[in-house]
């Protein structure tokens, strides 16, 4: 019954090795989102996907790029992984227009990526 | 600036009630949620809050005060089970619900 459904759960990378990491979703949402968590930190928002359209947080380094080919699935690249990249991503998504805000039609996060760099 | 603070951690015991408090200073405000996330696992919805005053479901409750941008989550009965962190966040874009997280606090139940 999963709805946002984030693999791998937890991945392994070399330094400097490409790594993607995948979210994909059931809710038909319209807006894919991904976060980036340290230990004991706040989720820090990268970028999103409004529909087609790729939007970029200002402090996102260029070593994150971002794909969504169709609605249900979006991917996080990470073109040189570097040690402090080393963290939970969180893959989000939420319905804008809707007026319904509450779980699951509102803000819903998938399982997590926990990425190891090595 | 975009600001969001929460205490760091509180410690409680079972059966307790417990108050999390939540302050925020945002550039647009529509609607302010609660998670639960235990360590290692993705956050989890608790309660969402865009009207003031208080939203009651089961042994958690929210209340907000826009006007003071104050929230709080309220967890009654306390479980051992609800020794995790909780993170406040705010919707601050009309255009798209792009959250600004707390970096939460964490809870610990204790016997």
């Amino acid at each position: 019954d999963a709805m946002v459904i984030q693999n791998p759960r937890y991945q392994v990378t070399q330094f400097g090795k490409p790594v993607t990491l995948s979210c994909s979703q059931t809710l038909n949402h319209n807006v894919m989102y991904w976060y980036q968590q340290k230990s004991s930190q706040a989720p820090k928002l990268l970028f999103h996907y409004y529909d087609k359209d790729f939007n970029n947080e200002a402090d996102t380094p260029d070593n994150f790029q971002s794909r969504r080919p169709n609605t249900s699935f979006c991917f996080l690249d990470i073109r040189s992984p570097g040690l402090g990249d080393a963290a939970m991503y969180l893959c989000a998504t939420s319905r804008v227009g809707g007026t319904d805000r509450t779980f699951p039609y509102g803000y819903t996060f998938g399982s997590g990526t926990r990425l190891t760099v090595v | 600036g975009q600001n969001i603070d929460q205490p760091t951690e509180m410690t409680a015991t079972e059966g307790a009630i417990v108050q999390i408090n939540c302050t925020y200073q945002t550039s647009g405000f529509n609607g302010l949620f609660w998670y639960q996330q235990h360590a290692g696992e993705a956050p989890t919805f608790l309660s969402y809050n865009v009207l003031d005053g208080l939203e009651e479901k089961g042994r958690f409750s929210s209340f907000l005060s826009r006007s003071k941008g104050y929230s709080y989550l309220l967890l009654k009965e306390l479980q051992m089970k609800d020794s995790a962190s909780y993170l406040c966040a705010v919707d601050s874009s009309y255009n798209t619900d792009k959250l600004i997280f707390g970096t939460g606090t964490r809870l610990q139940v204790f016997p």
